[in-house]
């Protein structure tokens, strides 16, 4: 069974302070990543997108980066976080050769103050 | 500009009753459409799924119900449980569009007992 794993849970940043949150998908190789950034009460935006290692596509630009180091794993990233960024992040997955059936990790919730 | 909307954005019914949550689109290359649920601080769970060439999909007490020609979707939950009290969303993605999938701005369900 595919488990997907973020982290951290939670942060608490600063504005003007660097982000870096994780994603990692086990049981399943060579799966199409997402990030999907989601307000309080709000809908769900996706960001990126990655169909294989080192290839990432930007959906919205919100002063974000994303990147595939591995083939499970996905990382987003921003130099100088902005009150704007705050929210709930979410990986997801899909199974490569369908990208239609996304499926979800846990979230992390950002807080910047 | 939304490209998926859900009506009503908040629901309540009673325990066994039928909850009728409602989805259009503007996009015709739209051809599947996935709800999700989202539980407070939890990502949201692939709950059922449809593609435009089907009018109805029935999975256990959820179905739903497609009408291409007015793009409209609407997802029946029967016999509504306390437990199903969660946000629903409905999202759409186009074949051609890559790995896009584009959400609707929710439906907050709420079951009284």
């Amino acid at each position: 069974a595919q488990t997907i794993h973020q982290w951290p849970v939670a942060e608490i940043k600063a504005v003007g302070s660097p982000l870096s949150l994780g994603c990692t998908i086990k049981g399943k190789s060579s799966p199409n990543l997402y990030w999907y950034w989601q307000a309080t009460g709000g809908t769900l935006q996706q960001l990126f997108y990655s169909i294989t290692v080192g290839q990432v596509e930007s959906v919205v630009q919100l002063n974000l980066s994303a990147s595939r180091p591995k083939d499970d794993q996905f990382i987003l990233s921003t130099e100088k976080l902005l009150l704007s960024h705050s929210g709930f992040y979410l990986c997801a997955w899909s199974p490569g050769e369908s990208s239609y059936e996304q499926y979800f990790g846990p979230g992390t919730r950002l807080t910047v103050l | 500009q939304q490209q998926v909307r859900q009506s009503p954005q908040s629901l309540t019914v009673w325990e066994g009753e039928t909850a009728i949550l409602n989805c259009s689109y503007e996009d015709s290359t739209f051809n599947y459409f996935p709800w999700y649920q989202q539980f407070p601080g939890e990502g949201p769970a692939l709950l059922i799924s449809i593609s435009s060439v089907s009018d109805k999909k029935e999975d256990g007490r959820f179905t739903i119900f497609f009408n291409k020609r007015e793009k409209k979707l609407s997802l029946h939950i029967t016999d509504s449980q306390p437990g199903d009290s969660a946000t629903y969303f409905c999202a759409a993605s186009a074949r051609d569009a890559g790995a896009k999938l584009t959400f609707g701005g929710g439906t907050r369900l709420t079951v009284r007992p």
